[in-house]
């Protein structure tokens, strides 16, 4: 199984910060990794999927990079709205999800 | 619109099986592959296995691997997940999730399983 390691496992910044999400799986997951934004008492969000490609709707301050086995998630000026729980997913081999990173405010 | 919609709560005792439904609407339930994810209250996203209605086909992760069973009805446009052998353990928010283009873009409201003697 592929192990997803987030880090950190808390951020805590001020709106208008940017904010740099690391995720590290095990062995090489090539491209084939998403993240996904998760509020209290909600479902989890797709935000970008094959590491850099934003889904439909998501504001372009949301941004992923890498490939590999090394991965980000960038926000460049945090929103109020996106204070949240971010989690990593690989699909290269069947699916495992990181342990997330919470992101909050200051 | 696409919709996921889940059965309600429920309360089992160890040793228990469950099954939970996921209604589809909007779509075709034929067309996309259905994933289970489950999340323990305060823990994070676990995924549990996919069914591909179209072909029949379920893939399980290991850990679950002989206690979960995912199945379909295309008549009603409902898939299920059961779950056997329950313990505390398994006290989860159940989710559904349709696949699209490779990704889970639709989810359900999730379902909450407790387990408790």
């Amino acid at each position: 199984e592929i192990v997803l390691t987030q880090s950190p496992a808390t951020l805590s910044l001020s709106p208008g910060e940017r904010a740099t999400l690391s995720c590290r799986a095990s062995q090489s997951v090539s491209y084939y990794l998403a993240w996904y934004q998760q509020k209290p008492g909600q479902a989890p969000r797709l935000l970008i999927y094959d590491a850099s490609n934003r889904a439909t709707g998501i504001p372009a301050r949301f941004s992923g990079s890498g490939s590999g086995t090394d991965f980000t998630l960038t926000i460049s000026s945090l929103e109020p709205e996106d204070f949240a729980v971010y989690y990593c997913q690989q699909r290269s081999s069947w699916r495992t999800f990181g342990q997330g990173t919470k992101v909050e405010i200051k | 619109q696409v919709q996921l919609v889940q059965s309600g709560a429920e309360v089992k005792k160890p040793g228990a099986s469950v099954k939970v439904s996921c209604k589809a609407s909007g779509y075709s339930l034929t067309s996309y592959d259905i994933n289970w994810v489950r999340q323990a209250t305060g823990h994070g996203l676990e995924w549990m296995g996919w069914v591909i209605p179209n072909s029949g086909s379920t893939g399980y992760a290991q850990k679950f691997r002989g206690r979960v069973t995912m199945t379909w009805n295309t008549s009603i446009s409902t898939a299920y997940m059961e779950l056997s052998s329950l313990r505390s353990e398994d006290t989860a928010v159940y989710y559904c999730v349709r696949v699209f283009n490779n990704e889970f873009d639709y989810w359900g409201q999730g379902t909450l399983v407790t387990v408790s003697s």
